[in-house]
């Protein structure tokens, strides 16, 4: 069983404020990292998909970060806003495609 | 350009009895891969489907079983349906490519539940 870790599961913050969570995953057989975002009664969509190493990659306010390494991933959202609540999930793909189970992030106005 | 569609939306069924969910890909897609959620549990990945046929499968029982026809579009089949069978399930599409660095589009997904 592969483990696939996300922490927090769940996080409140105001908005304005900006926050991070992190997916850990294997570090042996690393092929790549997907990064989603889940809205509540939607499809989930696509964020980031990370392949190397140091990897940083960017959209707007949200940014993700890799360290195949050491097995982990941050994501980042600066300044966050009310739109941006929904569970993001990741999921690594190595000799098998695993997601782990998300961060549920709720920003308050 | 329409995304991924899944049909039904919503399936209720009894134990025992088979179920046939289905997805069309987005449009210039032409890999196809189901996933089942839990409640709160992550998406487990069920199979995917390539040229038709099954590329790469999760840990799943053979009463799981699929299909993909000539024109992308796949069917999830379950045969005798177990209580642990309620759930969504996901059907998202990607590019023929690297295998996992292509983006995967999402479908709204089918709500199963077995009673």
């Amino acid at each position: 069983i592969l483990n696939v870790e996300q922490s927090p599961q769940s996080l409140h913050v105001q908005e304005g404020d900006s926050t991070n969570f992190t997916c850990s995953f294997p570090s042996s057989n690393f092929y790549a990292l997907h990064w989603y975002r889940w809205e509540t009664a939607k499809s989930p969509e696509a964020l980031f998909v990370m392949t190397l190493n140091g990897d940083e990659k960017k959209k707007g306010r949200i940014s993700a970060t890799l360290n195949t390494k050491e097995g982990y991933s941050y994501l980042y959202i600066k300044g966050s806003q009310p739109e941006d609540s929904a569970t993001y999930l990741c999921a690594f793909i190595g000799s098998r495609l695993t997601f782990g189970e998300g961060t549920q992030l709720t920003v308050n106005p | 350009d329409a995304g991924v569609t899944q049909s039904p939306t919503h399936l209720i069924k009894t134990r025992g009895q088979q179920v046939t969910l289905r997805c069309s890909p987005k449009s210039g897609h032409d890999t196809v891969s189901w996933y089942q959620q839990a409640l709160g549990q992550g998406p487990q990945f069920i199979f995917q489907y390539y040229e038709e046929e099954e590329r790469q499968r999760g840990n799943f029982p053979d009463r799981f079983s699929g299909h993909q026809f000539p024109n992308y579009s796949s069917e999830l089949n379950v045969n005798a349906l177990l209580l642990g069978d309620s759930a969504l399930y996901l059907c998202a599409s990607s590019k023929t490519g690297t295998r996992y660095t292509d983006t995967q589009y999402f479908g709204p997904g089918t709500r199963l539940t077995v009673l």
